[in-house]
């Protein structure tokens, strides 16, 4: 069975440039998530969506950054206008709700440079 | 808020060694534990999890028991090996279903 997949894996861009990120949770998996791991730290989440539905979103800078998930399986997380501290690597995650929260299923992350 | 705090690191240790990660959290409420690892070029994993108070989560030779008396989820293995080199992340999940992460701490095990 395939995994959590995200694209592209690195990303280099300019500040003040969009970037958009790309998931695809596990098959059946109607809980996906969008964290950020900073260099050296353990990641912070930015949204949880259950299908289609955004539940979660306190901890995402809506001033630049979005997501949807429109048919409650694939996921896009969009940044715009890019800045400097926007660095870091985002990983997509997905888990089926019934197992319960923590046993989340990660993406191998996108890694992403703003220079 | 919730919180999880893991001991400086690197770690680095001799094959067959005995292994010791501490974690401790903060948390309201009986949230659930868990330990994540990263091996490199890989994504996440989860590796072991306790759910409620004096539960041993355990696999691939890696133990943590929830100790609620003293709010800590420490990670063991008795003897390491070169292929547990790796990132492990210990995490918390309570009752806002967010599941809140450590800083990590990077293992490397030398043969």
């Amino acid at each position: 069975e395939a995994g959590v997949v995200q694209s592209p894996r690195y990303k280099i861009i300019e500040k003040k440039q969009p970037v958009a990120f790309w998931c695809n949770p596990i098959s059946g998996h109607n809980t996906l998530y969008w964290y950020r791991q900073n260099l050296g730290q353990g990641p912070e989440l930015l949204i949880r969506y259950e299908n289609e539905e955004a539940v979660d979103d306190s901890q995402l800078p809506k001033d630049r950054f979005s997501a949807e998930r429109l048919k409650g399986v694939d996921s896009t997380l969009k940044i715009q206008p890019a800045e400097l501290g926007d660095s870091a690597v985002y990983l997509c995650a997905s888990s089926l709700s019934r197992l319960g929260v923590g046993e989340l299923f990660f993406g191998e992350g996108s890694r992403l440079t703003v220079l | 808020g919730d919180s999880v705090t893991q001991m400086e690191g690197p770690v680095t240790l001799s094959e067959e060694a005995f292994l010791t990660i501490n974690c401790t959290y903060t948390a309201t409420g009986y949230p659930s534990l868990f330990w994540y690892v990263q091996y490199p070029g890989e994504g996440l994993q989860l590796l072991l999890k306790a759910t409620k108070a004096d539960d041993k989560g355990s696999n691939k030779g890696f133990e943590a028991t929830y100790r609620k008396e003293t709010t800590s989820f420490h990670l063991e293995k008795g003897s390491v090996q070169v292929s547990d080199s790796a990132v492990y992340f210990c995490a918390l999940s309570a009752a806002n279903s967010k599941l809140t992460f450590g800083k990590g701490i990077t293992l490397s095990v030398r043969p």
